[in-house]
């Protein structure tokens, strides 16, 4: 089954910025996994910033974009503060109806 | 406002089935375009998705899982419902269920429930 790979964790600046990757254990990401970002603190339910490669979910302030870059799918984080301090889950559709998450990137800002 | 909520036992005997059920509210399960799924995180892990039902009965199920998992739809009570036997330890998590849409939208998110399995 294929893999879907995200770095274990990121540490950031307050201001600075940090670009998450979602990739696949073998092959491209391309838009046609229609990848999606979640973010998530400890005890919560995940909140959707992004769906479709890079439309933000409503609400998203705009210092959260995604992209494809390279062969991945990317989330970036541009002006981290200190409550961007989350763990991050990408997921990506495999189509015949099967999504699969990424291992979840923890990030840190300090 | 769509709202979701699971509800069902907090503890499962091993080898038994887990049982779940979300309840949808400010919205029909019956939506075109919609599906509805479960993911679930293991204490201190990520998150892994299950399954997705329309609301026609159409199932997609984590490979994974396959062998395991039924899931089923009440649209006469705006609700679905998920059913994993043979539970094990490694089957302790929090379940969410969703709205899922668009590919892997996942959206929005119940409050989770957590299923401990144990004797």
């Amino acid at each position: 089954q294929t893999v879907v790979t995200q770095e274990p964790s990121f540490s950031v600046s307050p201001g600075g910025t940090v670009t998450l990757t979602c990739g696949l254990s073998s092959g491209s990401v391309s838009t046609s996994y229609y990848p999606s970002w979640y973010q998530q603190t400890p005890g919560q339910t995940p909140r959707t910033l992004i769906y479709n490669t890079n439309t933000r979910s409503s609400g998203v302030p705009d210092r959260f974009s995604g992209s494809i870059l390279g062969n991945k799918a990317a989330l970036t984080i541009t002006g981290a503060q200190a409550d961007d301090e989350s763990d991050y889950y990408c997921v990506l559709y495999m189509g015949s109806g099967i999504s699969v998450f990424g291992g979840g990137t923890k990030v840190t800002v300090l | 406002q769509l709202q979701l909520q699971e509800s069902g036992p907090g503890l499962v005997k091993p080898s038994e089935t887990l049982s779940l059920t979300c309840t949808v509210s400010g919205g029909s399960i019956s939506s075109n375009g919609y599906y509805w799924g479960w993911v679930r995180q293991p204490p201190g892990k990520g998150l892994e998705w299950i399954g997705t039902i329309y609301y026609s009965g159409t199932t997609y199920y984590n490979p994974s899982l396959k062998s395991r998992v039924t899931l089923s739809v009440d649209t006469s009570k705006n609700q679905f419902s998920l059913k994993l036997g043979s539970v094990t330890a490694a089957d302790t998590a929090v379940y969410f269920c969703a709205r899922h849409s668009s590919g892997s939208l996942f959206d929005p998110w119940g409050q989770g429930t957590l299923v401990t399995v144990s004797s």
